[in-house]
């Protein structure tokens, strides 16, 4: 099966820019989740859909940060004005979990968009 | 807040079994562990997981003690391309649950 495909790969912008990543996640998985990863560190979950409706999203700093998931599918990440802090890589993961499931299905994560802000 | 704690590095040499522990005290009845395996210039990648006892597979085993607080991560005869970043989560079966990850354990395989 075809994995998570992120897009763009890299990303530059000045502070005070605007920038949206894309996320096509793996076909049928029905949650989908965005990261934040800082260099040096875990990755920190920004916000977690399960089709198109936000199932969590309280990290994420709603006041510069967006993120739709149209038709339950694609989904797409938006940062607008972006700050220096902003500079991490950003992964998107989809997983095949529908509910209370017999196993845990695991994330199946993108090779991620790596955003620097000058 | 990472549920669980692992330590901060490893180091190994190639062809050494190397075990990771994790402790996850505050682990539910319901939770599964997970480990995953995070190259640079990658995202994270499933290596295991399990409920009790003990889980294998191609990659690794996994043990998990009765009491279920912790965990360790064996990897058999490791080589140079086993250096990555291994992270440890406790979640939940339902689809809501978060699934947050710590700092991880940064282990180096050297010649």
């Amino acid at each position: 099966e075809a994995g998570v495909a992120q897009s763009p790969r890299y990303k530059i912008i000045e502070k005070r820019q605007s920038v949206a990543f894309w996320c096509n996640p793996i076909s049928g998985h029905a949650t989908l989740y965005w990261y934040q990863q800082i260099l040096g560190q875990g990755p920190k979950l920004l916000i977690q859909f399960q089709n198109n409706g936000v199932v969590d999203d309280s990290q994420l700093p709603k006041d510069r940060f967006s993120a739709e998931r149209l038709k339950g599918v694609d989904s797409t990440l938006k940062i607008q004005p972006a700050k220096l802090e902003d500079s991490a890589v950003y992964l998107c993961a989809s997983s095949a979990r529908t509910g209370w499931d017999r196993e845990d299905s695991p994330l199946h994560f993108g090779n991620g968009t790596r955003l620097t802000v000058t | 807040l990472a549920k669980t704690t692992q330590p901060i590095s490893m180091d190994s040499y190639e062809g050494q079994e190397v075990n990771i522990t994790c402790s996850h005290n505050n682990i539910a009845t319901n939770d599964y562990i997970t480990w995953y395996q995070q190259f640079p210039s990658q995202g994270p990648r499933f290596i295991i997981q399990g409920y009790k006892t003990k889980v294998t597979n191609e990659v690794a085993s996994l043990f998990i003690p009765a009491d279920r607080k912790s965990s360790t991560l064996s990897l058999p005869r490791v080589s140079l391309s086993d250096t990555a970043v291994y992270y440890c989560l406790d979640n939940g079966m339902d689809s809501s649950y978060k699934l947050i990850f710590g700092s991880g354990t940064r282990l180096l395989v050297r010649p």
